[in-house]
């Protein structure tokens, strides 16, 4: 099946340093892929959606220029957290769909602690 | 994008069905219902997917009404492996949204 692996499981940093977490379609080529975020007890919120070889498109209310996506091929996007602060803590997942009637394949999500 | 509404807990008993419903009173005739699940701490786990007929997998069903204003997943034969967060998604074009979910709680 689809699989995608998403890295750093667990990330601290720093107040004030960005953080790039990466994530990878491993056997499928994703024509687009999403990043969410989630606080302890929510739900998944999605951040922004984004298609190879263009600008993602940011959900509204979340700051593109703090959250810097970036999808230059089809089995790699990355999502870099800018001038990180306490409040960036959060659980970050990404999604992957491949081309079709594809299912939509989570990663295992990226911890981040801003200390 | 289609509104979906779950109970917000549920029990059941190992070895029993477990049956999820889900309201999606506003969805449109090309909105797929999608049901994924999270186990703490980890990245949604898909379960299975459907348009207008039902489905089943491996892992459970989907019964979906026919006005297509609500569904039910069925989990077979709960373990205690499946507590999870159910969560049960109305698609529109080619975003998941998630709302609240259901916890379910397999207890033996």
């Amino acid at each position: 099946g689809a699989v995608v692996s998403q890295h750093p499981s667990r990330v601290i940093c720093k107040s004030g340093t960005s953080v790039k977490i990466e994530c990878r379609s491993l056997d499928f080529q994703a024509t687009t892929m999403f990043w969410y975020r989630q606080f302890p007890k929510q739900s998944l919120m999605l951040m922004a959606t984004s298609n190879e070889g263009s600008k993602a498109t940011y959900e509204q209310g979340v700051e593109k220029d703090k959250f810097l996506i970036n999808h230059a091929s089809l089995t790699l996007s990355t999502l870099t957290v800018t001038s990180a602060h306490p409040e960036d803590s959060s659980f970050y997942i990404c999604s992957a769909r491949g081309p079709g009637d594809y299912g939509y394949t989570f990663g295992s999500g990226t911890r981040l602690t801003v200390v | 994008d289609a509104k979906t509404t779950q109970p917000p807990s549920m029990d059941c008993a190992e070895g029993r069905a477990a049956n999820l419903p889900c309201n999606h009173s506003t969805i449109s005739g090309n909105e797929y219902v999608y049901w994924y699940r999270q186990i703490h701490s980890q990245g949604p786990q898909y379960i299975i997917h459907g348009l207008k007929n039902n489905e089943t997998n491996e892992m459970a069903s989907l019964i979906i009404t026919e006005d297509r204003k609500s569904s039910t997943l069925i989990l077979p034969h709960a373990t205690l492996r499946d507590t999870a967060v159910y969560y049960c998604i109305a698609r529109y074009g080619n975003k998941l949204v998630f709302g609240a979910g259901t916890i379910l709680r397999v207890k033996s």
